[in-house]
């Protein structure tokens, strides 16, 4: 069975810092993963996903996430930390191979701050 | 922007009460997704349909069901509403857009509080 894990439910950094939000898997099949942020009371919106096609993932807003097979992981990195990327992320995998009917796991959500 | 639409966006309803949720999409997507959002929990699916009345449970259906008489629309009713169903509740369409890869869109989230 596929699991998620992030490691922290909350990291703070300051502006203009690099950005580090961890998510380890666990997957029995070729993992799908997805990182999603969640701005303050609204829905998901998809940052990037791995799809096997490249194991380094650029998303929207900057972001980009490395598949390390080895490591199980996904971590999602920024190089320089904007005050508008305080909001939750939830890494997700998906159980589906790809095809439609997949349901996703998603890991707990990292809550991240920017400090001025 | 996958066309989702959830109804109503929030609720506040009493213990024991059957609370209905509605969500419409307008691309005729055949998957459809229900998931409950709680702190140090993620996101858990409820249930999911795979078409026109075809269902099925996800990891936390006890004391929910759903309807889907229409492509576009996917109903999750609480039967009797309980304190542990207050939550904020997504729906998703899967796509396979951009690739070939199935991807989740979610609608913008019902938020539910029972008193």
């Amino acid at each position: 069975a596929q699991s998620v894990t992030q490691l922290g439910s909350h990291v703070s950094v300051s502006e203009g810092a690099l950005v580090l939000l961890r998510c380890n898997y666990s997957s029995s099949v070729p993992p799908y993963l997805f990182w999603y942020v969640q701005y303050p009371n609204q829905g998901l919106q998809l940052l990037l996903k791995y799809t096997s096609a490249a194991t380094l993932v650029k998303g929207i807003n900057g972001f980009e996430a490395e598949f390390k097979k080895s490591e199980t992981s996904f971590h999602l990195t920024k190089p320089s930390a904007h005050m508008s990327d305080a909001a939750e992320y939830f890494c997700a995998v998906s159980d589906s191979l790809g095809n439609q009917g997949g349901k996703l796991i998603f890991g707990q959500g990292t809550e991240l701050s920017v400090k001025p | 922007d996958a066309g989702i639409t959830q109804s109503p966006r929030h609720k506040v309803t009493e213990t024991g009460t059957p609370v209905t949720l509605r969500c419409h999409q307008t691309e005729n997507h055949r998957y459809m997704y229900w998931y409950r959002q709680d702190p140090g929990h993620g996101l858990r699916l409820i249930h999911y349909s795979y078409g026109v009345k075809d269902t099925d449970k996800g990891e936390v259906s006890d004391g929910y069901s759903v309807s889907r008489s229409k492509t576009e629309d996917f109903l999750l009713t609480l039967e009797s509403a309980t304190s542990s169903q207050t939550s904020v509740y997504f729906c998703a369409i899967s796509d396979t857009r951009a690739g070939g890869v199935e991807t989740q869109y979610f609608g913008p989230g019902t938020r539910l509080l029972v008193l």
